[in-house]
């Protein structure tokens, strides 16, 4: 089993800043890994996929890089809407999520 | 506008049996690939089920033989029936699209709540 591992659990920042978060795989994933933004009450909502392509409508202040086992999504001039919880995908090997990133604004 | 409408859950007793229906619009339900993602306070985010547009079938481990997914193109609807439900069920069910046919999940319903509880 293919296990995803996000760091920090817990990202406290203020409104212009970046946000760097990890998400590491047991194993490699090549490039099949997407990220998901979650707010209260809500659905995921798919940010990027295949480690680093913006899905449709997604801002330019999102990005994601990485392959192998080693993933990182930047939020760069962060908006009070960003907060939420924030987790990692991968459908290299079967399918999993992370245990997500909470990013408080 | 793509949507996705979950309705079916509710309150149910352990053992109990539940109907999860999910009516997609705005764009060609039958060429995608249908899952039900379930999120519960134990194991956070776990895919359930899926069924392909060539009515193809999986499932979780974890659910295999107590839920059957199934889906009626002409109603543009997936059905999830659950039974056999037990406490580590309870949770958030999301029915959700996959744009890619290989488990890259655009598009997601707002999510309908199973409670399994005595």
């Amino acid at each position: 089993e293919n296990v995803l591992t996000q760091s920090p659990a817990t990202l406290s920042l203020f409104p212009g800043e970046s946000a760097t978060l990890s998400c590491r795989a047991s194993q490699s994933v090549r490039s099949y890994l997407a990220w998901y933004q979650q707010k209260p009450g809500r659905a995921p909502r798919l940010l990027i996929y295949d480690a680093s392509y913006r899905a449709t409508g997604i801002p330019a202040r999102f990005s994601g890089s990485g392959s192998g086992t080693d993933f990182t999504l930047t939020i760069t001039s962060l908006e009070p809407e960003d907060s939420g919880v924030y987790y990692c995908q991968q459908r290299s090997d079967s399918l999993a999520f992370g245990g997500g990133t909470k990013v408080e604004i | 506008e793509v949507q996705l409408v979950e309705s079916g859950g509710g309150l149910v007793y352990p053992g109990g049996s539940l109907r999860l229906s999910c009516v997609g619009t705005g764009f060609t339900f039958s060429s995608f690939n249908m899952n039900w993602i379930r999120q519960t306070p134990g194991k956070g985010l776990e895919w359930v089920s899926m069924i392909n547009s060539g009515n193809y079938i999986y499932y979780a481990d974890s659910v295999k033989g107590r839920f059957t997914i199934s889906r009626d193109n002409a109603k543009n609807s997936v059905y999830l029936q659950m039974s056999s439900l037990r406490d580590e069920d309870t949770g958030v069910y999301y029915c959700v699209r996959d744009s890619s046919g290989y488990n890259l999940f655009d598009q997601w319903g707002q999510g309908t709540l199973v409670t399994v509880s005595s």
